[in-house]
């Protein structure tokens, strides 16, 4: 379909290693948010892309975080040294301009052990 | 904290039942969304408020934002289980949106 897609759809790693997840968004939409679900609660902001550039990383947790993104396109969220505190569903949403609709993927599912 | 405040966290009825949740913030927005997140789905939008006391009605739901457009409720009339979910609210304000922690609703039949 046209939607927002994300992969892994379920992640399941050690303590202490790396992780890539990866975001692609709906064609022509040039906002890009990343934002963290632990179980049972609401969404917490993670960072924000306006094109390729991010204006705003305030919800970054930590320095073991970080986002790029590409070509106006695809992104990827890696999480460095995985805590077990890390594991949640980590939800990408894309819109046409910062103020419009957000249109959300399936998110990744990580669970650190 | 929290830049919209959401009230409240949790709320169980039983089904047919009225409730209102509410979306408040010190900050004025130029708009404000209402979305619906369903279990293992992200959330998908419900309706966008514009003006400062703007009312807008889908099916049994009615969504009002405040006259200094700062807060906004949401208003479901004879709740059905279909209408369990995670509701969020989202104010858009400088080319930014944000959400709040959302009130999660559980209708019992």
């Amino acid at each position: 379909g046209a939607g927002v897609s994300q992969s892994p759809s379920n992640k399941v790693t050690e303590k202490g290693k790396d992780v890539e997840l990866r975001c692609d968004p709906i064609s022509g939409h040039t906002a890009l948010y990343w934002y963290r679900q632990r179980l049972g609660q609401g969404l917490e902001f993670l960072i924000y892309f306006q094109g390729n550039s991010a204006p705003d990383k305030s919800g970054l947790p930590s320095d073991r975080f970080s986002a790029e993104r590409t070509g106006e396109s695809v992104s990827t969220l890696t999480i460095q040294r995985t805590q077990q505190e890390d594991s949640a569903v980590y939800l990408c949403a894309s819109s046409l301009i910062a103020e419009n609709e957000q249109f959300f993927g399936p998110g990744t599912r990580l669970t650190v052990l | 904290t929290q830049l919209l405040e959401q009230s409240p966290q949790f709320l169980s009825i039983q089904e047919g039942e009225n409730l209102t949740v509410y979306c408040n913030s010190s900050s004025v927005f130029s708009s404000l969304q209402w979305y619906r997140q369903e279990p293992g789905e992200g959330p998908v939008l419900l309706v966008t408020v514009v003006t400062g006391g703007e009312v807008k009605k889908l099916k049994r739901l009615t969504f009002q934002f405040g006259d200094a457009r700062k807060d906004s409720s949401l208003h479901i009339t004879a709740a059905q289980p279909g209408d369990t979910g995670l509701y969020l609210c989202a104010g858009v304000r400088n080319n930014d949106m944000r959400f709040g922690a959302g009130t999660r609703l559980t209708v019992k039949p």
